[in-house]
């Protein structure tokens, strides 16, 4: 078990560039979600895949925001525009689907929006 | 909106019982409810889950009240590797999803 790897671990930008992370689960999970998570607040979710469908998506995510999870694999989340409330930390998680799902998160990309 | 509330800090002496609580009092039928921790600039790990009856494992206990409207996640002997913040979530498909929603959760400082 390798875990849930996400990269970059940070990332600076400027604003109004836009910024791609990666996120590779663990290699049997269907489930992949990303959140977002500011400081001393808890993690806000953004969305999530169900093997390669995006199942749902929140309400707050802009569409500046676009995730994939092609061939159901590793997943991507853009970010186009960047703007510096965009500044936060970007976590991936995945599980198995089924009653005792649980979810592991990987140590997540640090985004900086200059 | 995170369906359950957590008092924003507690203090634990080391080698004590941590108890931290969680309401949840509009918890549906098919709802679990999840404990996970954050330590700090880690992602979020994995507690402990149940629906109805008293779970223990390698990590904590959970006892959930009779009628499902309260929790506690106890660690038995906290350490100071136990200092994080502890999130309590209420998860089902009551709402037409699975997603896990956090709140604020309970920051947990274990003293020496």
């Amino acid at each position: 078990d390798t875990g849930v790897s996400q990269d970059p671990r940070h990332k600076i930008t400027k604003r109004g560039q836009n910024v791609t992370f990666r996120c590779d689960p663990i290699s049997e999970h269907n489930r992949l979600y990303w959140y977002r998570q500011t400081l001393g607040q808890g993690p806000e979710f953004l969305t999530y895949f169900q093997n390669e469908a995006q199942l749902e998506k929140s309400r707050l995510l802009s569409d500046r925001f676009s995730a994939e999870r092609p061939k159901g694999s590793f997943s991507t989340l853009e970010i186009q525009r960047t703007e510096q409330g965009d500044s936060a930390m970007y976590l991936c998680a995945s599980s198995l689907s089924g009653t005792n799902e649980k979810l592991f998160f990987g140590s997540g990309t640090q985004l900086s929006v200059l | 909106d995170a369906k359950t509330t957590q008092p924003p800090s507690m203090d634990c002496a080391e080698g004590r019982a941590a108890n931290l609580p969680c309401n949840h009092s509009t918890i549906s039928g098919n709802e679990y409810v999840y404990w996970y921790r954050q330590i700090h600039s880690q992602g979020p790990q994995y507690i402990i889950h149940g629906l109805k009856n008293n779970e223990t494992n390698e990590m904590a206990s959970l006892i959930i009240t009779e009628d499902r409207k309260s929790s506690t996640l106890i660690l038995p002997h906290a350490t100071l590797r136990d200092t994080a913040v502890y999130y309590c979530i209420v998860r089902g498909a009551t709402s037409g999803t699975y997603k896990y929603i956090f709140g604020t959760g309970t920051r947990l400082k274990v003293l020496a």
